[in-house]
């Protein structure tokens, strides 16, 4: 069975950081391709980051380009997010959230999903 | 960026009753190489991640009753409850995974009325 369990969450002020790690169990990590998703509350949700199987390649949304960076450890079968000058927008709940399909170069849909760690930023 | 856009924001329909949900994509989502559409449907309960139902704007996930289907092409995709139950109240989301950098659409809530 497939379990994604998030950690890291936490209360930090406005240009602080935190990093969010995923562990990940019931499946062969190291070939699929990994997701950081958030929701706002009362939001829908936001696809913050993905990273490919191997790790080399990594895309963005251009809200989070340049200040969070996510990467991950095949051997631990852990995904990370690092988060720098965090601010009041990034307050959300955070899903790790892994791609359907073996990574061939593209991302394919979510199939499962974590239950999430909050972030709040707040002074 | 490719942005999202679902009709109506709120659906209120009777058990028994279709649930039709609209998804617009600002570009296609069609990979002509493979044909596929890059578009996929979720389901949110209150306090609950989202729930995949639909990958491949068609393809229903395992476990996910029939009466729920997705269709459509390019641009334009269709969310459908064919007979509304009580247990498919919740919010629905689209979301496109053709671009390297994902959207998702702004959600549609299904009420009983």
């Amino acid at each position: 069975e497939v379990h994604l369990l998030e950690s890291g969450g936490d209360l930090v002020q406005p240009g602080g950081s935190l990093r969010l790690s995923c562990e990940a169990s019931g499946f062969s990590f190291g070939n699929y391709a990994m997701n950081w998703v958030r929701q706002a509350p009362g939001k829908g949700p936001e696809w913050v980051s993905g990273i490919s199987s191997s790790g080399g390649s990594t895309h963005y949304a251009e809200s989070v380009k340049g200040r969070f960076t996510i990467a991950r450890d095949n051997s631990k079968n852990t995904l990370y997010l690092e988060m720098n000058s965090l601010r009041a927008e990034d307050t959300a709940l955070y899903f790790c959230a892994k791609d359907r399909d073996f990574w061939s170069g593209y991302y394919t849909s979510i199939d499962y999903w974590g239950q999430g760690t909050q972030v709040t930023v707040s002074s | 960026d490719i942005v999202m856009t679902q009709s109506p924001d709120s659906l209120a329909v009777s058990l028994g009753e279709r649930a039709t949900i609209s998804c617009k994509s600002s570009q296609s989502v069609l990979y002509s190489a493979n044909s596929k559409n890059y578009l996929a449907w979720y389901q949110q309960k209150p306090g609950q991640p989202p729930k995949p139902l639909i990958y491949w704007a068609s393809t229903r996930e395992s476990g996910v009753p029939d009466r729920f289907s997705g269709s459509g092409s390019g641009t334009d995709f269709t969310l459908t409850i064919s007979s509304l139950q009580a247990e498919d109240v919740a919010v629905y989301y689209c979301q496109q995974y053709y671009s390297t950098t994902q959207s998702f659409g702004q959600g549609t809530k299904v009420e009983i009325k």
